[in-house]
């Protein structure tokens, strides 16, 4: 069964003290993983696409990574104005998209 | 990316009234559209897609004829909530794809009371 899942759900961090968010996958047919951020009342904003194992991508204080079976999203020296929830997807062959549940990302100044 | 809006951003309706929210592609012509309905603390669940010209598709355990999905062009899509009920509150989110990449709206929260 197609199953997507993140931690840790939430995450308190000093500001500067740089972590990692974690997103598990077990999907036939990966075709793409993505990162959203969402904010309170607002709709996921994209951040990344990730499409094969190794792959790098990098944003400012964020950066994702990929392999075979999970990505990470790095936050380096984040700020308060990164706090949000941080949502995963993957997108998989007959163009199913399948959400992680999300890890909530508090940064306390 | 593609940029999407939603409208309205907030409602307020009574249980037993009918809501319609919309959704428009800004900047690319979508052939499908996708609803979400998201719960607080929940991950997004998708209800429907959205198909240009003919009918939409639900999702298992999604009921048709309460959720009305109408598609009449490239650019718009529309929900409509129908016999709205306080169990139906939740947010709403529209989204269009753009070749493996997936753009969401604001979103919409509903309110019945």
């Amino acid at each position: 069964e197609d199953q997507v899942t993140q931690s840790p759900e939430a995450l308190r961090l000093q500001e500067g003290e740089s972590s990692s968010l974690n997103c598990s996958y077990t999907v036939s047919g990966l075709r793409g993983l993505f990162w959203y951020r969402q904010d309170p009342g607002k709709g996921p904003e994209f951040l990344f696409t990730l499409y094969s194992a190794g792959e790098e991508k990098e944003k400012e204080r964020l950066k994702a990574t990929l392999t075979k079976k999970e990505s990470f999203l790095h936050i380096t020296a984040p700020k308060p104005e990164d706090s949000a929830t941080y949502l995963c997807a993957v997108h998989i062959t007959g163009n199913q998209f399948y959400f992680g549940t999300g890890t909530s990302l508090t940064v306390i100044p | 990316g593609a940029v999407v809006s939603q409208h309205p951003s907030w409602v307020i309706c009574k249980s037993g009234t009918s809501v319609k929210i919309e959704c428009r592609s800004l900047d690319f012509q979508a052939t499908t559209m996708f609803w979400y309905r998201q719960f607080p603390k929940q991950s997004l669940m998708l209800m429907a897609t959205s198909n240009e010209g003919s009918k939409a598709t639900y999702e298992q355990g999604v009921e048709k004829d309460k959720f009305l999905i109408n598609h009449a062009s490239l650019t718009l899509s529309t929900l409509t909530v129908t016999s709205a009920h306080p169990e139906d509150s939740s947010f709403y989110i529209c989204s269009v794809r753009s070749s493996y990449e997936q753009y969401f709206g604001p979103g919409t929260r509903l309110t019945v009371t």
